[in-house]
């Protein structure tokens, strides 16, 4: 079945400095990648997503890119806030798997003032 | 809130104890989902149910059992509870769940504590 790693598990930028966050994924059948936002104790929310027809995304200050050739995605959130600081999952999915999604283990983004 | 309901929010109950968790699904999505979310596990994918059959099923014990009713709206029965069944229970939903990958929307939630 498929494996998601994600990398790193903690991440502490200043306020304003970007932060990426990486994920590789194991099933070539993958083709749809989220990324979810979790505050403590929250549900899951949806930030962005990519498919594997397309190459990077962005929307305001968050991107994500995907290289299908190298099994991997990242996250990238420019000129972050105190408010960014949560819990940060990626995700992968794919048609012929029900749709499920298999989760990353999380990053802890922490923005300081 | 992303139209995806959960009841109840907080259940707390007793080792060998059976309980039920209920899921409406955003209007007109077709597939429910169930995770469950663990400090050790993380978020893991338990089963799947698209417009009232069963579509994918994860890791999910066989004390567990999840059904989709007419209505859309989805149970997950979890019986002969142990310690280890605490966490966080999420139900997500999605239009489709077949032919195509669309976004899944998470309800809030439902925490389990067995004790």
């Amino acid at each position: 079945g498929e494996n998601v790693e994600q990398h790193p598990s903690t991440l502490s930028v200043q306020e304003g400095d970007s932060a990426v966050i990486k994920c590789t994924y194991s099933d070539s059948a993958s083709n749809y990648f989220p990324w979810y936002k979790q505050e403590l104790g929250k549900r899951p929310q949806l930030i962005i997503d990519i498919r594997s027809n397309v190459g990077e995304k962005k929307d305001q200050r968050i991107a994500v890119t995907l290289n299908k050739t190298a099994k991997h995605f990242s996250l990238h959130i420019t000129e972050t806030q105190p408010e960014d600081s949560a819990v940060y999952f990626c995700a992968a999915s794919s048609t012929g798997g029900g749709n499920k999604l298999t989760f990353g283990t999380g990053t802890q983004l922490k923005v300081e003032l | 809130d992303s139209g995806v309901t959960q009841t109840p929010k907080h259940l707390i109950t007793a080792t060998g104890q059976r309980v039920t968790l209920r899921c409406s699904p955003r209007s007109g999505d077709l597939s429910v989902y169930w995770y469950q979310q663990s400090l050790d596990q993380g978020l893991q994918f338990l089963i799947q149910y698209y417009n009232g059959e069963e579509r994918a099923k994860g890791n999910i014990l066989e004390r567990f059992s999840a059904q989709q009713f007419p209505d859309l709206h989805s149970e997950l029965n979890l019986s002969s509870l142990e310690l280890g069944d605490s966490a966080l229970y999420f139900c997500a939903s999605s239009v489709r769940g077949q032919g195509s990958v669309d976004e899944q929307f998470f309800g809030p939630g439902t925490r389990l504590t067995v004790l």
